[in-house]
């Protein structure tokens, strides 16, 4: 079993849309929880950082966790074309180790 | 706004050349980091580095890699004789202390086509 599994689309939505993006993680050693939005070729963006569990908003993105269920989740209200892109979930440990360990990542299309 | 600086963007080279990627972290912070991004793959770890030494290192980064910070600005990693399966795209990293909020940036990437 992976230690972190996202589903990795593609997702395509008409623009205004809410956007919904999942990872779970099978390790609770994991206790830091961030999301990264990636374009083409390009490094990874930081997007939301959450240590605890419940929601937390910016803008139009609220990052959810449930360590209960080791469930992250992104939502994107009013997706516009300009958030497509591929969007990382990452995770570090507890313990210490501050590497982060990545998800697959989702493809996200917004369509204008 | 600070960010981490990847030279070069893309490195050609011959399988069993040596490459040396190159980073210029945000000047303040203390935590470097590599990492890797087969094409279609997922990004993984490779090392980490503090206080002028490893701190942690994957099992990716065998006897073929190495990191160094030469000076007080650069961060490299080296790849002594690469293969053709070292394709990837390199990110650098760096965070600017375990006080903070474990954020790490990353710069852009260095795409490493061995041929």
């Amino acid at each position: 079993q992976k230690e972190v599994e996202q589903d990795p689309g593609p997702l395509s939505v008409p623009e205004g849309a809410i956007v919904s993006l999942n990872c779970t993680y099978s390790n609770s050693a994991f206790q830091y929880f961030m999301w990264y939005r990636q374009y083409s070729r390009k490094g990874p963006e930081l997007l939301m950082y959450t240590y605890s569990s419940g929601n937390k908003e910016d803008g139009r993105f609220t990052a959810q966790v449930d360590k209960s269920s080791k469930y992250i989740s992104l939502f994107i209200r009013d997706s516009q074309p300009s958030d497509s892109a591929t969007y990382l979930c990452a995770m570090i440990k507890d313990t210490g180790r501050r590497a982060l360990t990545f998800g697959s990542g989702t493809r996200l299309q917004v369509q204008p | 706004e600070p960010e981490v600086t990847q030279t070069p963007s893309h490195q050609v080279t011959q399988m069993g050349q040596e490459v040396i990627l190159r980073c210029v972290p945000i000047s303040n912070h203390l935590y470097f980091y590599w990492y890797r991004q087969i094409l279609g793959q997922k990004v993984e770890f490779l090392v980490s580095f503090y206080n002028n030494e490893i701190s942690e290192k994957s099992e990716i980064f065998d006897d073929q890699f190495s990191v160094e910070r030469p000076d007080g600005s650069n961060f490299t990693l080296k790849i002594r004789s690469t293969k053709l399966e070292d394709s990837a795209m390199y990110f650098c990293a760096s965070m600017l202390g375990r006080a903070t909020k474990n954020i790490q940036y990353f710069g852009a990437g260095t795409r490493l086509s061995v041929l």
